[in-house]
């Protein structure tokens, strides 16, 4: 099983849609929590970080659930320049080591 | 202020070739993170250093890979030879203060590596 698990996608929604994706984590020493934005054929850049009572920042909230081991993020209002892939990202700090996981992505297309 | 600045941007080679991927990381910062990503596995940590030393390689696939830093404003990963496998785009990354601690990773605009 992979550490950090995030539903492929695509996901397509029309311009002015909620949408929202999971990520889950199976470490339960994971610390901290992200999510990174990587549009096509460029670098990842940081979107939010995720606090455990979650936060907003905009039209993107951000939510932590540590019992069932799951962030998510929602995209309210979405615009086309919403169109990316978003890449969950934890940090897990055991008595081994401290590693960040990246997921492999949710892509993200808005249509017009 | 100069990010992650990450060259060459496009690199095609022959297979058994050698490969030097170079990166000079943000200013003051003491972490640099290589990173390698592909459609079938996403986006990979190779290694990473703090402060020029080199703190976990258990990412790096094989004895073909190398990677040093040898003073903090230059990094290179080397490939040995090289071969179509190796296909991918190879991000460097730096951060401040550690990004366990949540700090922001910055990531360069990669190079885009094709091995024939």
């Amino acid at each position: 099983r992979k550490e950090v698990e995030q539903d492929p996608g695509p996901f397509n929604v029309p311009e002015g849609a909620t949408v929202a994706f999971n990520c889950t984590y199976s470490n339960s020493a994971s610390q901290s929590f992200f999510w990174y934005r990587q549009d096509c054929r460029k670098e990842p850049k940081l979107l939010m970080s995720v606090y455990s009572s979650g936060n907003e920042d905009g039209r993107f909230t951000a939510q932590l659930n540590r019992a069932s081991q799951y962030i998510s993020l929602l995209i309210r209002d979405s615009k086309l320049s919403d169109s990316a892939t978003y890449l969950c990202v934890v940090n897990i700090a055991d008595s081994s080591a401290s590693k960040i996981i990246f997921g492999s992505g949710t892509r993200l297309s808005i249509r017009p | 202020d100069a990010g992650v600045i990450q060259s060459p941007r496009h690199e095609v080679t022959e297979m058994g070739q050698e490969v030097t991927l170079r990166c000079k990381p943000i200013s003051g910062h003491d972490y640099l993170f290589w990173y390698r990503q592909t459609m079938m596995r996403g986006l990979e940590l190779l290694i990473y250093f703090n402060n020029n030393v080199p703190i976990d390689d258990s990412g790096m696939p094989e004895d073909r890979f190398s990677a040093k830093m040898p003073n903090a404003s230059f990094s290179t990963l080397k490939i040995q030879p090289s071969e179509p496998r190796d296909s991918a785009v190879y991000f460097c990354a730096s951060s401040s203060r550690g990004p366990f601690s949540g700090n922001t990773i910055y990531f360069g605009e990669g190079s885009w590596l094709t091995v024939v």
